[in-house]
């Protein structure tokens, strides 16, 4: 059965501070999204990675395919980062799987 | 510069009513889906359409049907509203798969409905 787990459920951080998300799949995945969703429901794509790396100013994405496993981190948190954020794979077909996300609050 | 727009921010309906939720976008996907999203289980997908007229069963499509008579537009229906469909519905869609940018979402602002 496919599936996508997210750890840790929920996060709190002081302003500043490196944020580490983790993702762990199960074999096989064609693509690995990240998303993020403020409160109020808008959810936003952040990443589509199937290997390596991609940066997008103070957000990173990694993979590493051979251990199943994605991070998404954020450097220099600041409070506007406060969000859930979502991963989701794919196995070669339109449709995704989604984790059940990680709440992140970033205090001042 | 808004893309895939939900009819309803908010919806209240009693037990037995039908419901429609209508999505819109305006971005030419051939992909669009209805996905619910309740605390702790994360998006769950009820409905996916590939074409006009085409639609596949999601995981969790019981209770629902979808109409897509135009490739911009996708209607989730309720035929009878029950309690345990309150919750937060979301539609997205996509390119299909082997276009560039194929899989990436994009989503619409949600549909909170809550039913009495």
């Amino acid at each position: 059965k496919n599936e996508v787990e997210q750890s840790p459920q929920n996060l709190t951080a002081q302003e500043g501070e490196f944020i580490t998300i983790n993702c762990s799949y199960s074999v096989g995945i064609s693509a690995l999204h990240w998303l993020q969703q403020h409160p109020g429901g808008g959810i936003v794509s952040l990443f589509m990675l199937s290997s390596g790396k991609k940066k997008h100013g103070r957000l990173i994405a990694t993979i590493n395919i051979q251990e199943k496993h994605s991070s998404l981190h954020i450097t220099a948190s600041h409070p506007r980062d406060s969000a859930v954020y979502i991963c989701a794979a794919s196995w070669g077909t339109d449709k995704l799987i989604f984790g059940t996300g990680t709440r992140l609050q970033v205090f001042p | 510069d808004v893309k895939v727009t939900q009819s309803s921010r908010y919806l209240v309906k009693r037990t037995g009513e039908k419901v429609f939720l209508e999505c819109v976008q305006d971005m030419d996907h051939e992909n669009m889906f209805w996905y619910r999203q309740d605390p702790g289980l994360g998006l769950r997908l009820i409905y996916f359409s590939y074409d006009v007229k085409m639609k596949e069963k999601g995981d969790i499509p019981e209770g629902y049907s979808v109409s897509r008579e135009k490739k911009e537009r996708f209607s989730l229906i309720l035929e009878s509203a029950s309690t345990n469909q309150t919750s937060m519905y979301l539609c997205a869609s996509s390119l299909r798969t082997g276009l560039p940018g194929a899989n990436v979402l994009t989503f619409g602002a949600g549909s909170r409905l809550t039913v009495l």
